[in-house]
């Protein structure tokens, strides 16, 4: 089946420091990509949804200004969290719906810790 | 506006005991509805939906529209049934999903 990576796998970095998440389509090509946050024991939250070519757009109480999403490919987006603080601490997943399929594939996540 | 309800957090069940997961759902158009699974120290991945009306793993799950639930059940608990389920409905247009809060079972011996 298609598999989504994502990279790094954890990261620790000091508030105020900006942190990239990678993540990729392996073996299928995807014109969007979706972001979530998961806080702990709580569902996925939709963060924003990446589109190869065109702007991010983002859920309803998501800073776009604080959350930088860029889908530099078909198999590429990259969530940057800028300016980041302790608040932003959390699990990041982002997923792909292979193009022509509904069936979205996740990454592994990406667990941030913001000193 | 379209909201997932999993009423509970964790359900405790015996191996070989039967299994229902509990979902509801409001949405105002037509649903499309999904069960992801998370196994221990491993990503979400789709178990089933409802549009295919398939059994995988022995869990199947019927939508109904007049009760708005999609409940997952399983007539025998394995011990590997033991992870976290969350219930997603599809959105209209963009393909983005809203999911419950999830379920943890654990199958015990």
């Amino acid at each position: 089946g298609a598999v989504v990576s994502q990279h790094p796998s954890w990261v620790i970095c000091k508030s105020g420091t900006s942190v990239k998440i990678e993540c990729r389509s392996l073996d299928f090509q995807a014109t969007t990509m979706f972001w979530y946050r998961q806080f702990p024991k709580q569902s996925l939250m939709l963060m924003a949804t990446s589109n190869e070519g065109s702007k991010a757009t983002y859920e309803q109480g998501v800073e776009k200004d604080k959350f930088l999403i860029n889908h530099a490919s078909l198999t590429l987006s990259t969530l940057t969290v800028t300016s980041a603080h302790p608040e932003d601490s959390s699990f990041y997943i982002c997923s792909a719906p292979e193009r022509g399929i509904e069936t979205q594939y996740f990454g592994p996540g990406t667990r941030l810790l913001v000193l | 506006a379209q909201r997932v309800t999993q009423p509970e957090k964790l359900l405790s069940v015996f191996k070989g005991a039967p299994v229902e997961l509990k979902c509801n759902y409001s949405y105002s158009g037509s649903p499309e509805l999904f069960w992801y699974v998370q196994y221990s120290r491993q990503r979400l991945q789709l178990l089933l939906r409802h549009i295919s009306r398939e059994s995988i793993k022995g869990f199947t799950a019927d939508l109904n529209k007049g009760e708005t639930s999609f409940h997952l059940k399983k007539p025998f608990a394995q011990e590997e049934d033991s992870a976290m389920y969350y219930c997603a409905l599809l959105r209209g247009g963009g393909n983005k999903l809203t999911f419950g809060t999830g379920t943890q079972l654990k199958v015990e011996l």
